[in-house]
């Protein structure tokens, strides 16, 4: 079974709006952690932002911020006013037992003018 | 700062063939990772290691080795490659409790 679910594999926004990227995971351990990281086409991965599953309010980082829903294990991306540069393939991963970490299949976000 | 680095950034390889990806870390972590990139699957973890000497089976260790001698490197061995192997590689290091894996920037493998 699938451990971090990104459904959305293609994501369009206009320029200045704001978008959500959709992850869900799936955990026992009550000790884990979120993490959000950006591939642009040149195909580094940038860290974005993290959130603890003890954290009690939602991680932001500027622009990024992480809608974290602990019941609902979701731990949503929220990017505020999209800029062109953001274009690029957004990654979810979990950090869980024996400090695992793995990642989701991903959501490309494209952003028009 | 040097922070992760992969050695090779490109390879191609003939099937059957081995060879050994390397990961150096300065950061002084103590858990690295080996990962695998392939369009629409995200990134896959094989092989992870929490210390020196350590190493545990990810989601797709079938084919590959690993290797923790040092701290700061992490090896991964291909000892008969497949086409199926054909991929990007990333390695990432973080330390016990830290909220950021780092990355280095990738070794693309192709098996013909």
């Amino acid at each position: 079974a699938q451990k971090i679910t990104q459904t959305q594999p293609g994501m369009f926004v206009q320029e200045k709006e704001a978008v959500t990227l959709d992850c869900t995971y799936d955990t026992s351990d009550p000790s884990y952690g979120l993490f959000w990281y950006k591939q642009p086409s040149s195909g580094e991965m940038i860290f974005l932002i993290y959130q603890g599953s003890y954290d009690q309010q939602n991680a932001t980082e500027g622009r990024y911020s992480l809608n974290f829903q602990k019941a609902r294990k979701s731990a949503n991306l929220v990017i505020s006013a999209s800029q062109l540069g953001d274009s690029a393939m957004y990654f979810c991963a979990m950090r869980e037992e024996a400090d695992k970490l793995i990642f989701g299949t991903g959501t490309r976000l494209q952003v028009f003018p | 700062n040097a922070g992760v680095t992969q050695t090779p950034k490109f390879r191609v390889l003939k099937t059957g063939q081995s060879m050994t990806l390397l990961c150096a870390q300065d950061m002084n972590h103590e858990y690295m990772y080996w990962y695998r990139q392939d369009p629409g699957m995200g990134l896959r973890l094989i092989h992870y290691s929490v210390g020196e000497g350590t190493t545990a089976k990810g989601e797709v260790p079938d084919g590959y080795n690993v290797s923790r001698l040092k701290k700061q490197n992490f090896l991964l061995g291909l000892e008969s490659a497949a086409p199926s192997q054909t991929s990007v590689y990333f390695c990432a290091s973080r330390n016990g409790g830290a909220t950021e894996a780092f990355f280095g920037q990738g070794t693309r493998l192709t098996v013909v």
